[in-house]
């Protein structure tokens, strides 16, 4: 157990539409991060949150976007959902913000869309 | 931009026999360099990283990494591997200090069958 936790494991839906994917962070890591993985693309980075604020973003879409509470779990929203979001969505969080830090990756969040 | 190839896809091989799993990157600034194994339905996990110091790295369960500078490789081996480390294994960069951010960038992974 990594003690990094998403919600929910499973998740379904149809083209078009909205969904949230919720992560919590591992106690006393200020730093979250947002991976994709999918056949085509393998592990993408999507976007790096600090401390409550955006840090780095990678190969994220315009409908994607993401933010970080001050209780410093994040949320990532989806939009306008196609066939090909269709993949596993992995947070991980880190103690500090730049590269060396071990990161500590979740179990996942697989989308399915229908 | 820095980029990770993963020359083998997929490797294959019996119990108890050594293993290499292939990882060369591409930077143009020094980098950190990470694998990560993720089991079948799980999340990734660290092996081992290379900051800084010894080019040779010592990891969990019996995996080490060489860092090569003039190759520009970081190699994983194992001297005998068990059915348990079948799974999925991910050679990854990140920018040293002085970067601000500490994205990881992937391979494409390489799939470890270990077969009795």
């Amino acid at each position: 157990d990594s003690g990094v936790t998403q919600t929910p494991k499973h998740l379904i839906t149809a083209t078009g539409q909205r969904v949230t994917l919720r992560c919590s962070p591992r106690s006393g890591d200020l730093s979250v991060y947002w991976y994709q993985q999918s056949l085509d693309q393998g592990l993408q980075f999507l976007i790096q949150y600090y401390n409550g604020e955006e840090r780095a973003k990678g190969n994220i879409l315009e409908r994607f976007s993401a933010q970080q509470f001050p209780d410093l779990h994040s949320e990532l929203n989806l939009s306008s959902l196609e066939l090909g979001d269709s993949a596993l969505y992995f947070c991980a969080s880190s103690v500090g913000g730049t590269g060396g830090y071990e990161q500590y990756f979740g179990p996942g969040t697989r989308l399915t869309v229908t | 931009a820095q980029s990770v190839t993963q020359l083998d896809s997929q490797v294959p091989v019996f119990e108890e026999a050594p293993v290499e799993l292939r990882c060369n990157y591409s930077s143009s600034v020094s980098v950190y360099l990470f694998w990560y194994v993720q089991y079948p339905n799980q999340g990734l996990q660290l092996l081992l990283k290379y900051l800084s110091g010894s080019t040779l790295v010592k990891g969990i369960n019996g995996f080490e990494a060489e860092f090569n500078k003039s190759q520009t490789s970081f190699h994983l081996r194992k001297p005998s591997v068990h059915i348990s480390d079948t799974a999925e294994y991910f050679c990854a960069v990140s920018e040293p200090n002085g970067g601000s951010q500490g994205n990881l960038i992937f391979g494409k992974g390489t799939k470890l069958s270990v077969k009795p």
